[in-house]
Order: C-alpha cells, then sequence, then structure tokens
C-alpha cells in the first residue's frame, strides 16, 4: 500500500493566517491526491482533487499544488469555519489510502 | 441533490456478522461511471477505505479486510450493501457510504457508528 505522511499532525492558527499543510507519498503519485476536510462529528468534506482541482462550492481560498510524491494544501486567510482536521487520500493504486489528518485548531 | 443513507445495527457481538446498506436518493446508482463504496474509521483514528463496486458489478477490496467483506449492489432498489464477517472490537468505527468519482470521493452518507462488543 501506498503510505501518505502529513505534516505537520497538529497546528495552531490565527483566523487570517496563512496555513499550509504538507502530504508526502512513499512512491509516485502523479495527481492522484484528493484532499478532504473534517468536521467533529461529520463525515468529510472534498475540497481538492486531482492535486490541484477546487472542487464545486468550495471557497477559493482553499488550494492544492504537487505533483508526484509532494502536494500542499493551503488555506490563504484561514476563517472561523476552517478549524477543522484534514486528511489527504491518494488513488493511484489500489487501495486507495488516506493520510493520518493534520488538525487545525484556534491560537 | 444526491445523498446517501446509511442502515444498520449500532451494536454487534464479537464474531457476528455486521450488515451495512447504503440508499441512493437524488440520483440513480445506474448512472454514469461511478464506482460505490464503503469507508470507515475508528473513533478517533484515521480513514480506511474498505471496498467499491460499479453497478454492473466488478467489486475491489482493500487486501486487509478481503477475506471477511462482501460489496453488492441493487440497482433496482438504487441501494449497495457491506457485509463484514467475524467481526472484533478493531472493527468498532463510523462506517460510511460514498461515491468514487474519479480518484477522489465526492459525495459521503452520514456515517453510521457500529460498536462491536458482547
Amino acid at each position: 500500500d501506498i503510505q501518505l505522511t502529513q505534516s505537520p499532525s497538529f497546528l495552531s492558527a490565527s483566523v487570517g493566517d496563512r496555513v499550509t499543510i504538507t502530504c508526502r507519498a512513499s512512491q509516485g503519485i502523479s495527481s492522484y491526491l484528493a484532499w478532504y476536510q473534517q468536521k467533529p462529528g461529520k463525515a468529510p468534506n472534498l475540497l481538492i482533487y486531482a492535486a490541484s482541482t477546487l472542487q464545486s462550492g468550495v471557497p477559493s481560498r482553499f488550494s492544492g499544488s504537487g505533483s508526484g510524491t509532494e502536494f500542499t494544501l493551503t488555506i490563504s486567510s484561514l476563517q472561523p469555519e476552517d478549524f477543522a482536521t484534514y486528511y489527504c487520500q491518494q488513488f493511484n493504486n489500489y487501495p486507495p489510502t488516506f493520510g493520518g489528518g493534520t488538525k487545525v485548531e484556534i491560537k | 441533490q444526491l445523498q446517501l443513507q446509511e442502515s444498520g445495527p449500532g451494536l454487534v457481538k464479537p464474531s457476528e456478522t455486521l450488515p451495512l446498506t447504503c440508499t441512493v436518493s437524488g440520483g440513480s446508482i445506474s448512472s454514469g461511471t461511478y464506482y460505490w463504496g464503503w469507508i470507515r474509521q475508528p473513533p478517533g483514528q484515521g480513514l480506511e477505505w474498505i471496498a467499491n463496486i460499479h453497478y454492473s458489478g466488478s467489486p475491489d477490496y482493500n487486501p486487509s479486510l478481503k477475506s471477511r467483506v462482501t460489496i453488492s449492489v441493487d440497482a433496482s432498489k438504487n441501494l449497495f450493501s457491506l457485509k463484514l464477517t467475524s467481526v472484533t472490537a478493531a472493527d468498532t468505527a463510523v462506517y460510511y457510504c460514498v461515491r468514487q468519482r474519479r480518484e477522489e470521493f465526492d459525495f459521503w452518507g452520514q456515517g453510521v457508528l457500529v460498536t462491536v462488543s458482547s
């Protein structure tokens, strides 16, 4: 299985901050990477797919980049509703796998 | 708007079989090139993909669970199902049904918590 390592696993930030989360794959996955946001007690919500394509309805302050083995999710200006846990996910190979998550909390 | 709704027992005894169903509304399970699947999340932990299936058949399974899992689809009822046999406490999790668009999961059910305990 392809392992995805997210960093940091936890970050504390303030409203208005620029936030970057990294996801590293154990082998090349081209651009077959997605990002999800999960709030407590809720299902994950798709933010980004194909590494950099914004899902319909997702605010433009979210962006994704990268290919191969290193990817980033950036929130350009953190909003109160963005405090949540973020997961990356690959589907270059079966089985699809997820990163361990990055919890974004209020400083 | 597409909606997915999981149903199943909230409590299952060890060694028994866990049956789950996902009812799809607001769209046909037979349309397009979508796959339909299951993902689980143990309490306080990360996400694990379990299986997927196309309405025409051809399931795929996570090798870590393949010996215990069966996924099936009933296009006439617009639903798909999962069976997990010989459950243990390690199978305690929130189980989500999902739509797989290409390489991403774009619609999720609200999730159902399943506890394995005697």
